[in-house]
């Protein structure tokens, strides 16, 4: 079975703090994703890599960055943490010939006070 | 743009009772649809797809699915409603051109009554 983790699964931090959210995937798969998820919106990627080292911004990037520098992981950063950041954070992975059959981690509830 | 609306936020059914989500796409061209759920404390999971062929998808834990390019609708049913359903349940649409981006609806949060 194709395991997606993520660092954890609640965390709470102060406006302006720089926060990592981090992913890992162990079935190889060359694209992963950041989602976040809000109530009533349903999931909006923020950002996308389908190989080491390359990313492309998804609908709401604004606010954070990502970095990947191994397959197996994606990091999603928070610049400077601000309370309107606070949601759910999805990651998921995909093999390249299917982008859309996504594995999704169990998310990380980010809270910034 | 393509996008997806469900218009149900929240539906409640009795376990044992048949079910149906609803779900709409825009898009231009024959898209790729996809029922997700995400039950509590989980990640979504994928139940079923369409990208072309049979218009009445199955997939897991019975579900099934039809799509009906007249009414841009790809509503997700099941005859007979089991407790562990209580989940909240996403369609989700990509276009065959870009490959990558899933745009996913607003949800629909289901209960089940004992």
């Amino acid at each position: 079975d194709v395991k997606v983790t993520q660092s954890s699964r609640y965390l709470v931090k102060r406006t302006g703090e720089k926060v990592f959210l981090e992913c890992v995937q162990d079935m190889d798969h060359e694209n992963m994703f950041w989602y976040r998820q809000d109530p009533g919106l349903g999931l909006r990627l923020i950002y996308f890599s389908y190989d080491v080292k390359m990313k492309e911004k998804g609908d709401i990037p604004e606010g954070y960055s990502v970095s990947r520098e191994k397959k197996e992981r994606f990091s999603l950063i928070l610049e400077s943490a601000s309370t309107n950041q606070t949601s759910m954070y999805l990651c998921a992975s995909s093999l390249p010939g299917v982008p859309y059959e996504q594995y999704f981690g169990p998310g990380t509830r980010l809270t910034v006070t | 743009a393509q996008s997806v609306t469900q218009p149900d936020i929240h539906i409640t059914v009795s376990e044992g009772a048949s079910l149906e989500l609803r779900c709409n796409y825009s898009y231009g061209a024959t898209p790729y649809l996809f029922w997700y759920v995400q039950s509590p404390g989980q990640g979504l999971q994928l139940l079923l797809k369409y990208f072309s062929g049979d218009t009445l998808v199955q997939g897991i834990k019975g579900f099934e699915a039809e799509f009906k390019r007249s009414q841009s609708s790809f509503n997700l049913r099941k005859p007979s409603v089991h407790w562990s359903d209580a989940a909240e349940y996403f369609c989700a649409v990509v276009s065959s051109g870009s490959a990558r981006q899933l745009t996913f609806g607003s949800g629909t949060q289901l209960t089940v009554l004992p």
